[in-house]
C-alpha cells in the first residue's frame, strides 16, 4: 500500500520570499507523485507530475518539484510566491500499474503575507 | 477549455432524503473519479469508473451510497437515506489515462 505525508500543515511565508512544501511518500512498488493547489471554494487543479525521466519536474504558476527516491520525497518548490500563491497544496501518489487510485495528502495551506 | 462539471454546486436536505449528485466527464475521459472532501477526513476516493465499469468502489459506503455511469458523458452519485454525516464536499475527476485526473468544482452538500 502506499501512504503520504505532508509533513506542514501550514506555511505562512511573505510575498516575494521562497518556499517549500514537504512531501514524503511510502510505497513497496514504482510510483507516480503529483502536487495539486486547491483554491478557496474550488476543486483541485494539477501543479505538476513526476512519471518517469528527470527527477526535477516543472510545473504551472513557477513551481516546480524534485523526486529524490532514496528519501522518497517530493517537495515542491517556488523561489519567489505572490499572494495569489496562498491556497491547499496537495501531494497525490498512484501506483504506475494496476489500479492507478491516488493517495492524497492531508494537505499544507500556504498562507502568503504582504 | 475542457472542463469538469458537476451538478448542483450546492445543496441543503433534510436528514432522511434522496441526493443526487452529477459530473460530466471532459469528452474522450474515459476514467472517472468520485472524492468526498472533509475537514476531518481530508481527500477520500469513494468510488472508480474505467470505461464506465466500476472498478473500485470500496471507499463507499454500500448500504447507502451508489455510483453509476448511464453513459460516457454522465457519471451519478447517489445517497439514499442522507445523514448529517454526509455533508461534504463531493469532487468528480476524470481522466484519460488513469494517471491523470482532472477535477471538477465540487458539489457542496449540507444535509440538516
Amino acid at each position: 500500500a502506499q501512504s503520504v505525508t505532508q509533513l506542514d500543515s501550514q506555511v505562512p511565508v511573505f510575498e516575494e520570499a521562497p518556499v517549500e512544501l514537504r512531501c514524503n511518500y511510502s510505497s513497496s512498488v514504482s510510483v507516480y507523485l503529483f502536487w495539486y493547489v486547491q483554491y478557496p471554494n474550488q476543486g483541485l487543479q494539477l501543479l505538476l507530475k513526476y512519471l518517469s525521466g528527470s527527477t526535477l519536474v516543472k510545473g504551472i504558476n513557477g513551481f516546480e518539484a524534485e523526486f529524490n527516491k532514496s528519501q522518497t520525497s517530493f517537495h515542491l518548490r517556488k523561489p519567489s510566491v505572490h499572494i495569489s500563491d496562498t491556497a491547499e497544496y496537495f501531494c497525490a501518489v498512484s501506483r504506475t500499474s494496476g489500479t492507478y487510485k491516488y493517495i492524497f495528502g492531508t494537505g499544507t495551506r500556504l498562507k502568503v503575507l504582504a | 477549455d475542457a472542463r469538469v462539471t458537476q451538478t448542483p454546486r450546492h445543496k441543503v436536505t433534510e436528514m432522511g432524503q434522496e441526493v443526487t449528485m452529477r459530473c460530466q466527464p471532459i469528452l474522450g475521459h474515459n476514467t472517472v473519479f468520485w472524492y468526498r472532501q472533509t475537514m476531518m477526513q481530508g481527500l477520500e476516493l469513494l468510488a472508480y469508473f474505467r470505461n464506465r465499469a466500476p472498478l473500485d468502489d470500496s471507499g463507499m459506503p454500500k448500504d447507502r451510497f451508489s455510483a453509476e455511469m448511464p453513459d460516457a458523458t454522465l457519471a451519478t452519485l447517489k445517497i439514499q437515506p442522507s445523514e448529517p454525516r454526509d455533508s461534504a464536499v463531493y469532487f468528480c475527476a476524470s481522466g484519460l489515462y488513469d494517471y491523470e485526473q482532472y477535477f471538477g468544482p465540487g458539489t457542496r452538500l449540507t444535509v440538516t
